[in-house]
């Protein structure tokens, strides 16, 4: 099973909607991190967000929020007032630990496309 | 801050001939660095962790004759495939995170390798 799932592949939304990312994570530990990163056209991955397990409050960072529900083990990422410089694959990651460190698992991404 | 390079950012190459990717943090020494692979349109798979001055951890099914790493220093780690194939073209990414596994890691550029 997958631990981090991702269940859209490809979004398409015209400029300025709004619009949801969903991440849904599965783990057995109670401490863990939970992360979100943007892959733009170039390549090179962007960090978003990192989130601690202990930590559910919701975050806003300008037109970018993310709800933490720890009961339905979702992380979810809405752009508001889409761009099209928005346009990229969006990675969740979970951040488990392990005997030699920690075990980071990348979700398979959702493509996300802003027409103009 | 937090800044990660990779050198070559692509490279080209016969098949048989080995070829070494470097990955710099820049501003922060790198207790753990961590290399990837990602085919066109997939998600990013960890090859290997590798902290400084011991040997590297291996996904299971990476192989560890094949994919040479090195982490001589705290901003330098070097991942060398030798005798690359055709099936060995990939977009290779390194990430670097200062200590513990609660630290965020911090992803280069990436390197194209196209094995001819």
């Amino acid at each position: 099973a997958q631990k981090v799932t991702q269940a859209q592949t490809e979004i398409s939304v015209v400029e300025k909607e709004d619009v949801t990312l969903d991440c849904v994570y599965e783990t057995r530990d109670t401490t863990y991190y939970l992360f979100w990163y943007k892959q733009p056209p170039s390549g090179e991955l962007v960090f978003l967000i990192r989130r601690n397990s202990f930590d559910e409050q919701n975050e806003i960072s300008g037109r970018y929020s993310w709800n933490f529900q720890k009961s339905t083990s979702s992380f979810n990422f809405t752009i508001t007032a889409s761009q099209v410089v928005d346009s990229a694959v969006y990675f969740c990651a979970l951040s488990e630990r392990r005997n030699y460190g920690q075990n980071f698992v990348f979700g398979p991404g959702t493509r996300l496309s802003v027409l103009p | 801050g937090a800044v990660v390079s990779q050198h070559p950012s692509w490279v080209i190459c016969k098949s048989g001939t080995s070829v070494k990717i470097e990955c710099r943090s820049l501003d922060f020494q790198a207790t753990t660095m961590f290399w990837y692979r990602q085919f066109p349109k997939q998600s990013l798979m960890l090859m290997a962790t590798s902290n400084e001055g011991s040997k590297a951890t291996y996904e299971q099914g990476v192989e560890k004759d094949k994919f040479l790493i090195n982490h001589a220093s705290l901003t330098l780690s070097t991942l060398t495939v030798t005798s690359a194939h055709p099936e060995d073209s990939s977009f290779y990414i390194c990430s670097a995170q200062t200590s513990g596994y609660t630290d965020t890691q911090y992803f280069g550029p990436g390197t194209r390798l196209t094995v001819l």
